[in-house]
């Protein structure tokens, strides 16, 4: 198993661009997270999915978006990028078995200069 | 306000002396309490779930331990491989995660 897959690692965007950030799990995981990580500061999740077609909001949801059209993929896109998004950005998945246990990719590291 | 934080923010040790890192909490009502490694560039690694005051789990030269307002992760003897980012995180009754800003350790040789 390849478990929680992020890409790209790394993406410097200028002020004004829009990206996405691709998530995928091959381990059946019915939840999926988006957090962000800055130099200090615990991880704040941005959104978050308990299931195919549905999300919802977490704490820091303002500039970013989210779609859950299928089980294993749960994209993060940026409209408009801004510095304040400069961040690492984490996504995980977990299961009603897991017992909160969240499972982590990698982490991709954004720039908006 | 619900938080969490970690003490201290980093700890450097030499290898073979031990210490603890502490996690506290004010959350209404306590689901579980976690702790992760997170190695520089990775995303964390899950350790050790905590859900009831004098709870206690060990792995190797780490044993976290959990009060009702607080976590200690004790490392014994720590070698140079145990340096990483020890993040604690508190989940809630109505199932949010809270994460607590971290603990950079390093154990020098």
């Amino acid at each position: 198993n390849a478990g929680v897959t992020q890409t790209p690692k790394f993406r410097i965007l200028k002020i004004g661009q829009s990206m996405t950030l691709q998530c995928t799990q091959d381990m059946n995981h019915n939840y999926m997270y988006w957090y962000r990580q800055d130099p200090g500061m615990g991880l704040k999740l941005i959104y978050y999915s308990v299931g195919a077609g549905i999300t919802d909001k977490g704490e820091v949801p303002n500039g970013y978006n989210v779609s859950r059209s299928t089980t294993e993929d749960f994209p993060l896109r940026l409209e408009l990028a801004a510095p304040s998004q400069t961040s690492v950005y984490f996504c995980a998945s977990s299961c009603p078995l897991c017992a909160g246990e969240l499972f982590f990719g990698e982490g991709s590291r954004l720039t908006v200069l | 306000e619900d938080q969490v934080t970690q003490s201290p923010e980093a700890l450097r040790l030499q290898e073979g002396e031990s210490s603890s890192l502490n996690c506290s909490y004010t959350v209404s009502g306590l689901r579980g309490l976690f702790w992760y490694r997170q190695d520089p560039g990775k995303g964390p690694e899950f350790l050790f779930t905590l859900y009831s005051a004098g709870e206690e789990k060990e792995k190797e030269r780490l044993k976290a331990t959990l009060t009702k307002k607080e976590s200690f992760l004790h490392i014994t003897a720590p070698k140079p491989e145990d340096s990483a980012t020890y993040l604690c995180a508190v989940q809630e009754n109505n199932n949010d995660m809270r994460f607590g800003a971290g603990t950079r350790l390093t154990v020098k040789p």
